[in-house]
């Protein structure tokens, strides 16, 4: 059975910094592109990053480029997400999820982050 | 980048009636890298469809896809209880990846 399970989701104080994980099983992570996608209250799912198989190429929406950053440690069947410099617009659920290529075959139920004072 | 459109935003069936949902783009979808997700609360989306008409392992029969292009259709038919959720399209031919607003399918 695919599992992913995000954690590291939590209350910051606009400015401050946090790193979320995602842990995967139960498929061949290192063959899989990963991306993390939000969802802000209310508001309609964004894709927010991706990183391919071998972590040799990341792509960021324009919005977080310069203060989010994408990784992975495929020994350990892991992806990673460090935001630094968060404002109140990037409070929202974030989902990891991955799949082969693009297309998103697998989702996570997703961790909070809410960015406020 | 290519903004998809849902509709309706939400839906109200009886069991045993077709659910007909529509995502529509702004642009065309090359090779159709349109897909469809199902969302029940409290837990992970999962796949239904891929390439607008193929249908993911374990999916029902119930559950088709169609459209080509600008417009694309999830239709579920012998609507059950279960079916009760958000379903959401996802065009994935181009950077950035975009997301329908979702319809949320009600179950009287």
């Amino acid at each position: 059975e695919v599992q992913l399970v995000e954690s590291g989701g939590g209350l910051v104080q606009p400015g401050g910094s946090l790193r979320l994980s995602c842990a995967a099983s139960g498929f061949t992570f290192s063959s899989y592109w990963m991306n993390w996608v939000r969802q802000a209250p209310g508001k309609g799912l964004e894709w927010v990053a991706t990183i391919k198989a071998d972590g040799s190429e990341t792509l960021y929406v324009d919005s977080v480029k310069g203060r989010f950053t994408i990784s992975r440690d495929n020994a350990k069947n892991s992806l990673f997400l460090q935001m630094n410099s968060l404002r109140a617009e990037d409070t929202s659920v974030y989902y990891c999820t991955g799949g082969a290529g693009w297309l998103i075959e697998y989702w996570g139920q997703g961790t909070l982050v809410t960015v406020s004072s | 980048e290519n903004v998809l459109t849902q509709s309706p935003g939400t839906l109200s069936l009886s069991p045993g009636e077709r659910a007909t949902l529509s995502c529509r783009a702004s642009q065309s979808v090359a090779k159709d890298y349109l897909s469809w997700y199902q969302h029940k609360p409290g837990q992970a989306p999962r796949l239904l469809i891929h390439g607008a008409s193929s249908r993911a392992t374990g999916v029902p029969d119930r559950f088709s896809g169609s459209g080509s292009g600008t417009d694309f259709t999830l239709s579920i038919t012998r609507l059950e209880p279960e079916d009760s959720a958000v379903y959401f399209c996802l065009q994935y031919a181009v950077d950035p990846l975009t997301f329908g607003g979702g319809t949320k399918v009600e179950i009287k």
